[in-house]
C-alpha cells in the first residue's frame, strides 16, 4: 500500500485566500484524522471521521476550519479565510478501530504558510 | 492538562552512545494504548511501536528498546548505539478508550546525534 497521501506538500498563500489540503488514507482504514502541528502547541487533532461521518470536530479551531469526506478514499480540510497564524504542518492520518490494538499511520504532512 | 509528559527537550549526543528518552503519561482509563513516532528532518511522522495497558513486557526491535512500567506511568525509549540517522524528534502518544480517539502528543524530545 502506498500509505496516507497527501497534497500538496507545500502550501504559500495569502491572507484571506481560501486554501485546501488533501488527503487519501489507506484503503480499508476506517478512520481518519486531521492533525495540526505547530511550535506553540504541538500535535493536536482537529477533527476525526469514522466511515466518512465526521465524529468529533471539536478541535477544529473555528468557523473558518471545515473538513469533509465525501467517500472512504478521499478527504478534504479547508481554510476559507485563511490567517497567518494557521501557518502550520496539517497532518492526516488513518487507522482501523482505534479502540482496539492499532496504530494510526501519517502522511507526509502539508506544510501552510499564510503570509 | 498535558497527559503526555516528555521532560528532555533537546538530547544531543556523540555517535555510538546510548540515550534514554523518557516519557510519562497521565490517565484514569484502566485500557489505553502508548506509541512512539519519529520524526526526521523531511518531516514525516513515522510509527514505531504500540504498547497496550494489558502488556507491560519491553520490547527490543534492533537498537532500539522501550520499557513500560505501569507502576511509575512511564514508556521509556531507549537507543543503543546511537547513530547520526537517528537525528530526529521523537514523540510519546497516548491514546485513551474512554475518552474520544485522539492521539495525545508529548511535546516531543529533539535527539541530534553527532559523528
Amino acid at each position: 500500500d502506498a500509505g496516507v497521501i497527501q497534497s500538496p506538500r507545500h502550501e504559500v498563500t495569502e491572507m484571506g485566500q481560501e486554501v485546501t489540503l488533501r488527503c487519501k488514507p489507506i484503503s480499508g482504514h476506517d478512520y481518519l484524522f486531521w492533525y495540526r502541528q505547530t511550535m506553540m502547541r504541538g500535535l493536536e487533532l482537529l477533527i476525526y471521521f469514522n466511515n466518512n461521518v465526521p465524529i468529533d470536530d471539536s478541535g477544529m479551531p473555528e468557523d473558518r476550519f471545515s473538513a469533509k469526506m465525501p467517500n472512504a478514499s478521499f478527504s478534504t480540510l479547508k481554510i476559507q479565510p485563511s490567517e497567518p497564524r494557521d501557518s502550520a504542518v496539517y497532518f492526516c492520518a488513518s487507522s482501523l478501530h482505534p479502540g482496539t490494538n492499532t496504530e494510526a499511520f501519517f502522511g507526509q504532512g502539508t506544510r501552510l504558510t499564510v503570509v | 492538562a498535558q497527559k503526555v509528559t516528555q521532560a528532555q527537550t533537546e538530547i544531543s549526543v556523540v555517535e555510538k552512545e546510548d540515550v534514554t528518552l523518557d516519557c510519562v503519561y497521565e490517565t484514569r482509563d484502566t485500557t489505553y494504548y502508548l506509541f512512539w513516532y519519529k520524526q526526521p528532518p523531511s518531516g514525516e511522522l513515522v510509527f514505531l511501536i504500540r504498547r497496550n495497558s494489558f502488556d507491560e513486557q519491553n520490547e527490543i526491535s534492533g537498537r532500539y528498546s522501550w520499557n513500560f512500567q505501569k507502576s511509575t506511568s512511564s514508556f521509556n525509549f531507549t537507543i543503543t548505539a546511537s547513530q547520526v540517522v537517528d537525528s530526529a524528534v521523537y514523540f510519546c502518544a497516548l491514546r485513551e478508550t474512554n475518552s474520544g480517539y485522539a492521539l495525545n502528543f508529548g511535546k516531543g524530545t529533539s535527539l541530534l546525534v553527532t559523528p
